[in-house]
């Protein structure tokens, strides 16, 4: 089955911690991205990436790394300088820019 | 600034039954793109329908259907004969159109779905 993998479904960080995220999609799609999800608000973006060895920085990347190196996969590394990683992550891909994004399951982040 | 507004933080409706949930958005552009997705307590966002903002005729997916106003910048969703199934978290999102991929979320709409 084509579809959107992320794991772990739940994650904890230790204070000073860098932890890594995966995303893996196998629709042959170019584009991936990720969401992060507050409670009570709407996803907001924080990287995206449109073909492979490319990405660019949506409205809250500060705090946050990415990688594109195969086209399968977008890992989210949640660094040392998120103050506040808590929060849910969504990973979505697309066909191409231009095309409606399909989601992944979510990871859980909390803070130990 | 584009902005989504969901003005109904929850809403309930009696299985079989008709319910709307609104949305209304602002923009300057012509072109571009708007969507309902469902979060149900699993939390994974799923596409429920889309709308292209240069077709007139409101999108329909069995159950669901919109009423898109563009001159009014509203986007409402209809489920209709509503089920179990059907309790979540409703976004509504718009993209602008071209070569961009940003969503832009609106704050959802938690429905519960009465039996």
């Amino acid at each position: 089955d084509g579809g959107i993998t992320q794991s772990p479904k739940y994650l904890f960080r230790k204070e000073g911690q860098n932890v890594t995220l995966s995303c893996e999609q196998n629709l042959n799609h170019d584009a991936m991205y990720w969401y992060r999800q507050d409670p009570g608000q709407g996803l907001r973006l924080i990287y995206y990436s449109q073909i492979v060895n490319d990405f660019q920085k949506g409205d809250i990347a500060e705090g946050y790394s990415v990688s594109r190196e195969k086209k399968e996969s977008f890992p989210l590394t949640v660094t040392s300088a998120q103050k506040n990683p808590t929060a849910f992550y969504l990973c979505a891909s697309s066909i191409g820019v231009r095309e409606t994004q399909y989601f992944g399951p979510g990871t859980r982040l909390l803070v130990l | 600034a584009q902005t989504v507004t969901q003005s109904q933080p929850e809403m309930s409706v009696q299985e079989a039954e008709t319910v709307t949930l609104s949305c209304t958005y602002d923009t300057s552009e012509s072109d571009y793109y708007l969507f309902w997705y469902k979060q149900p307590p699993s939390r994974q966002m799923i596409l429920v329908i889309r709308q292209e903002a240069y077709k007139q005729q409101n999108a329909t997916e069995n159950r669901f259907s919109v009423n898109f106003q563009k001159a009014a910048k509203s986007f409402s969703l209809k489920i209709s004969d509503s089920q179990l199934g059907d309790a979540a978290m409703y976004f509504c999102a718009y993209r602008r159109g071209g070569a961009t991929n940003k969503l832009i979320f609106g704050t959802g709409t938690l429905l519960a779905v009465q039996p």
